[in-house]
């Protein structure tokens, strides 16, 4: 059964340090997300990405925050600077197709600790 | 906005026993509802999801959920729980009118005893 996958399972950094964060959606699916939960606290809304751009971001999405996916495989989160409170496990989906009744399917989530 | 709630932070249960997890949601058109499941160290699995048609739907490892619309709600329930279906799971709505962003509640964790 196709899955997404995220690497690196694990990554500690020094706060201020840059992160990419990176995942391989279903191949056929259009749409990509990344979400967040920051531990024991509810998953959180990133961003939604479709035809190479930002289609939604939350609030928490800053300018600190980046997406792309740069050889039609991969999608990627960069986070600039980071910041102790950017501690939590990042959950990339994809779905098949935009305002559509499909569920999105997850990554098994990569879990920063920024110290 | 959209908004759900799991007013329960967790259920116990025994083995054999029926379970509900409980779910409210709050979005401003019609909802799509979805239920995941996350085991330890695990993402979100799908379980079932709610898009119209028969308020009763069924999904993965015997769970099925009743989407009621006067009282907003969108209950997990399974009739004879299993020792394995210990995990934290989580609601989730979409407004089918605000794109695809999916709000999820946060999360209830079921324990299933022997």
């Amino acid at each position: 059964e196709p899955e997404v996958t995220q690497t690196p399972s694990h990554q500690v950094t020094q706060m201020g340090q840059e992160v990419i964060l990176r995942c391989v959606p279903i191949s056929n699916h259009l749409y990509f997300y990344w979400y967040r939960q920051i531990l024991g606290q509810k998953v959180e809304f990133l961003v939604s990405f479709y035809n190479n751009e930002i289609s939604e971001k939350s609030e928490i999405f800053d300018d600190q925050f980046s997406v792309e996916r740069p050889d039609g495989s991969n999608f990627t989160l960069k986070i600039r600077s980071t910041k102790l409170e950017d501690s939590a496990m990042y959950f990339c989906a994809s779905s098949h197709l935009a305002g559509d009744t499909g569920e999105l399917f997850f990554g098994e989530g990569s879990r920063l600790t920024v110290l | 906005a959209q908004s759900v709630a799991q007013p329960e932070d967790q259920v116990n249960v025994a083995e054999g026993n029926p379970l509900t997890v409980k779910c409210t949601y709050s979005v401003s058109g019609n909802p799509y509802l979805f239920w995941y499941v996350q085991y330890p160290n695990r993402g979100l699995q799908f379980l079932l999801k709610y898009i119209t048609g028969d308020n009763l739907v069924k999904g993965s490892y015997g769970f099925e959920a009743e989407f009621n619309k006067s009282q907003t709600s969108f209950h997990l329930k399974k009739p004879s729980a299993l020792v394995s279906d210990s995990a934290l799971y989580f609601c989730a709505v979409r407004d089918m009118n605000a794109g695809n962003m999916l709000t999820f509640g946060g999360g209830t964790r079921l324990m299933v005893k022997p």
